[in-house]
């Protein structure tokens, strides 16, 4: 089935640090792929997403690529400020089976001043 | 745009009681999906619909657990008896169709606290 591995956290960095949170998947047909952050508090929402293989979705400067060569997403920022502390999800929605979203376990961010 | 309105957003009780929760999706989204988020298990999928009717409820932990959608603008997630162990956060969740391009718009969760 369906499946979605990401980096475990948490990843603590110092402001203005480049931050790369890998994400890997398994999956038949052709998904879309997903990040979503959930701040304290609050729930999940969509960050940026990726429909088709060689799309890069981007979003408050972060960006990922969806790589079907090496069925990855990885989500990068060139420069992290402390209100990204956020905890990140990596999803996937399958193009069959009812349509079913499959989330990674979650990488918590700590950006440091 | 209003989003998903979860109700209550705090619900502290004791076990044995029957707890309630309620959902009200985006006006035009017809998939709407319950999740249960703790520490120990991250976030799990516990029903979803389309168009009001179940499509999976392989993830209801137990019979305690029960769903409905009467129709398209709202939804309940009952847990009778209540124990400690059903504690966590539970998040709803709506989506515009069933197709795989579309992304999930979450509720700001109820917190449960089973005491």
């Amino acid at each position: 089935g369906n499946s979605v591995t990401q980096m475990e956290g948490p990843v603590t960095l110092s402001e203005e640090a480049f931050l790369t949170i890998n994400c890997t998947y398994t999956a038949t047909g052709y998904p879309s792929l997903f990040w979503y952050v959930q701040y304290p508090g609050e729930g999940l929402q969509l960050l940026l997403k990726a429909t088709k293989a060689d799309d890069k979705g981007s979003n408050k400067g972060f960006e990922a690529t969806y790589r079907k060569e090496t069925t990855s997403f990885h989500l990068e920022k060139g420069s992290v400020q402390v209100s990204d502390s956020a905890v990140y999800f990596c999803a996937l929605r399958g193009d069959t089976g009812g349509f079913k979203t499959i989330f990674g376990a979650g990488t918590r961010l700590f950006v440091k001043a | 745009d209003a989003g998903v309105i979860q109700s209550p957003r705090h619900e502290v009780t004791e076990m044995g009681q029957e707890v309630t929760l309620r959902c009200k999706p985006i006006s035009g989204h017809n998939s709407l999906f319950w999740y249960r988020q703790t520490m120990m298990r991250g976030l799990e999928l516990l029903i979803y619909f389309n168009n009001n009717v179940p499509i999976d409820d392989s993830g209801m932990p137990e019979d305690r657990f029960s769903a409905k959608m009467p129709n398209a603008s709202f939804s309940t997630l009952k847990i009778q008896p209540s124990e400690p162990r059903d504690s966590a956060v539970y998040f709803c969740a709506s989506s515009p169709r069933g197709e795989s391009n579309q992304p999930q718009h979450f509720g700001d969760g109820t917190r449960l606290s089973i005491l």
